[in-house]
């Protein structure tokens, strides 16, 4: 069973335009929600990441949207640049910080046509 | 800029051959984890280690995945025999503590014919 499903699947944005992926959990147990960046051939990075206290977080182009009731969370990207083009995973962990398990969603890959 | 530094990064076996992957990760770096990421897919935990002692390989199939850290710094995951389902990038990641940051190594990726 997927503990953190990702929408879309896959996105194609013009430059300078804002990409927004989403994702969702059932485990209100989930209290650390990072945002994982992932060229090919490459490991994936960090990119940004929020603890449910706080509804929104920003970083630069990058924004996360957090809603604890709707168990929803989305990444923003602003002005997005063909450098952007990437695989973007959400993740979850239980106890506040990664050093437990990350649940990852299953990826959205984001082609920006400069 | 430190790195999690693994090996090889391509690895091509016969199914039923054994294969290892080694993985160093980030100096001071207690935490270790190795994910397997099925092509499509986000990256799975296998086994999760703090200093040498296992914390969780839940995920792990150890009728043929093994993985040890003896020295409680670089890490060895093993799979004999393979098989075709085993195709995958293993990710191998480490952290200083509960600060939040995975860092990933480059994984290595193995095809089991």
């Amino acid at each position: 069973q997927q503990q953190v499903k990702q929408s879309p699947q896959s996105l194609i944005v013009q430059k300078g335009g804002i990409s927004i992926i989403n994702c969702a959990y059932e485990n209100t147990a989930f209290d650390y929600f990072p945002w994982y960046q992932q060229f090919p051939g490459k490991g994936p990075a960090l990119l940004i990441a929020i603890r449910p206290d706080v509804s929104e977080k920003k970083e630069g182009r990058f924004t996360i949207s957090f809603n604890k009731s709707a168990k929803q969370f989305s990444l923003h990207i602003m002005d997005s640049q063909p450098g952007d083009s990437a695989t973007y995973f959400c993740a979850a962990s239980i106890g506040g910080s990664t050093l437990g398990r990350l649940y990852f969603g299953r990826g959205t890959q984001l082609t920006v046509w400069p | 800029e430190a790195e999690v530094a693994q090996s090889p990064r391509y690895k091509i076996t016969e199914k039923s051959q054994a294969v290892a992957f080694w993985c160093d990760p980030i100096s001071g770096h207690a935490t270790l984890y190795w994910y397997r990421q099925i092509l499509g897919q986000g990256p799975e935990l296998l086994v999760q280690f703090q200093d040498e002692s296992v914390v969780d390989d839940s995920q792990l199939p150890k009728d043929r995945f093994s993985a040890e850290r003896l020295k409680g710094v670089d890490s060895t995951l093993k799979i004999q025999p393979a098989e075709l389902g085993d195709s995958a990038m293993y990710l191998c990641a480490s952290t200083l503590g509960n600060t939040g940051e995975l860092f990933f190594g480059e994984g290595s990726r193995l095809t089991v014919l």
